[in-house]
């Protein structure tokens, strides 16, 4: 039972076009969101989160949309770089909680 | 700043043999994980500690077991090792801020095991 699902397993984009990375999850318990990125060979590093009780965060080029009535959050990348292409996780937890829940990840490719 | 370290990065084991995955932390946080990444399933948390002496199960704890004897290490051993352990493990620490306080996770480099 996958509480947090990515159904992209993978995404190409243009360069300076806008990059939509999706994440649905199922446990209305979440109250904290965060996508990491991931580089071949490397440990995953923290990009952005979203706190439950807010619909948007943005930082710099990335910005965290979340929808908690459809249970969906997406993350997007304007403009897209090269240095964008990599895996993308979406995790979730609750309540200051230990068991962040990832998602199975999407490759992104952003096309020079 | 080193942050999160593990040790070693590659390993190859015959099944039934053991094996500990040293990860060491320089930024004294208080919680330290171990996850499990493998194709289209994302990360899976298989234990976790949230301070010296203190481990804990996480989604997926059969067949490893964990030690964090001193704050800034968290070992994962596998006592006999199995094909099905063939996967990148993951050493993450994240600081305590306090109840209900969210914070992201640090992750390491990573250790790819292969099970024969």
């Amino acid at each position: 039972d996958q509480q947090v699902k990515q159904n992209s397993p993978s995404l190409s984009v243009q360069e300076g076009r806008i990059s939509i990375l999706n994440c649905d999850y199922t446990n209305s318990m979440f109250d904290y969101f965060l996508w990491y990125k991931k580089y071949p060979a490397e440990g995953p590093t923290f990009l952005i989160s979203i706190s439950s009780i807010k619909d948007k965060n943005e930082d710099g080029r990335f910005t965290v949309f979340l929808n908690k009535s459809a249970k969906h959050l997406s993350l997007h990348i304007v403009p897209s770089q090269p240095g964008d292409s990599a895996v993308y996780f979406c995790a979730a937890t609750h309540g200051g909680g230990f068991k962040t829940i990832f998602g199975a990840g999407t490759r992104l490719f952003v096309k020079a | 700043n080193a942050g999160v370290t593990q040790t070693p990065k590659f390993r190859v084991l015959k099944t039934g043999q053991s094996m500990t995955l040293l990860c060491a932390q320089d930024m004294n946080h208080e919680y330290m994980y171990w996850y499990r990444q493998d194709p289209g399933m994302g990360l899976r948390l298989i234990h976790y500690s949230v301070g010296e002496g203190t481990t804990a199960k996480g989604e997926v704890p059969d067949g490893y077991n964990v030690s964090r004897l001193k704050k800034q290490n968290f070992l994962l051993g596998l006592e006999s090792a199995a094909p099905s352990q063939t996967s990148v493990y993951f050493c993450a620490s994240s600081p305590n801020l306090g109840q209900h306080q969210n914070t992201e996770a640090f992750f390491g480099q990573g250790t790819r095991l292969t099970v024969v």
